[in-house]
């Protein structure tokens, strides 16, 4: 198993390009997250798909970000426009159906906005 | 909703010391617990969990924690660190019945000095 794939691993972008950060989840799991962690405010969740579905995305910051999951193997986060304070390290998770088991994360995007 | 507190936000022993991490968790219904570590620059982990039975739970790298029902608490402990448990530590909830919504603790930094 090759766990939760993240890209890119480190993202470099200039103030007001659109940054896609990219996430493949384990073959088999039906829940998707995105976590977003500063040294500020710690691990916070944006969104989180069920069965390819949003959730609850009271976590999203604000309409520059935008989540989607167009099949069960891929979720992509978007900013639009980034800014500075975009600047941190975003976490994809998957878990499995069925109780809670806990979920597993991706490596994480360093996402820097300069 | 909710809510998880680790109460000691940095944490700084000497090789060999005994560790104890606390947190503690609102809400009324049963939950399921976990324990994440996050080392420097990398992902989190799961070092346990617990569901139901046994109310001590032994984890990965000589790690337990320990269900206090009456407390509502889980706290973390090791009977002797060592330098390599340098790492944040985070506390997660997920209520049982609850849908698959982990709520997090805002982390112990742990520093452990040679």
């Amino acid at each position: 198993d090759a766990g939760v794939i993240q890209s890119p691993r480190h993202e470099v972008t200039e103030m007001g390009q659109e940054v896609t950060l990219r996430c493949k989840p384990i073959s088999g799991h039906n829940s998707l997250f995105w976590y977003r962690q500063t040294m500020m405010r710690g691990l916070e969740l944006l969104i989180y798909f069920n069965n390819n579905v949003p959730i609850d995305d009271s976590g999203m910051p604000e309409d520059r970000f935008s989540a989607k999951m167009p099949n069960a193997s891929f979720s992509t986060l978007k900013i639009q426009p980034s800014e500075p304070r975009d600047s941190a390290v975003y976490f994809c998770a998957s878990s499995p159906p069925g109780a809670p088991r806990g979920y597993t994360f991706g490596s994480g995007t360093r996402l820097t906005v300069v | 909703a909710q809510s998880v507190s680790q109460h000691n936000h940095h944490v700084i022993l000497s090789e060999a010391a005994s560790l104890e991490l606390g947190c503690n968790y609102s809400y009324g219904g049963t939950v399921n617990l976990f324990w994440y570590v996050q080392y420097p620059g990398q992902h989190l982990q799961l070092l346990l969990k617990y569901f139901s039975g046994d109310p001590l739970v032994k984890g990965i790298k000589g790690f337990e924690a320990e269900f206090i029902k009456s407390k509502f608490s889980f706290n973390l402990r090791k009977p002797s660190v060592q330098w390599s448990d340098t790492a944040e530590y985070f506390c997660a909830v997920i209520p049982t019945g609850g849908g698959n919504k982990l709520t997090f603790g805002t982390g112990t930094q742990l520093k452990v000095e040679l």
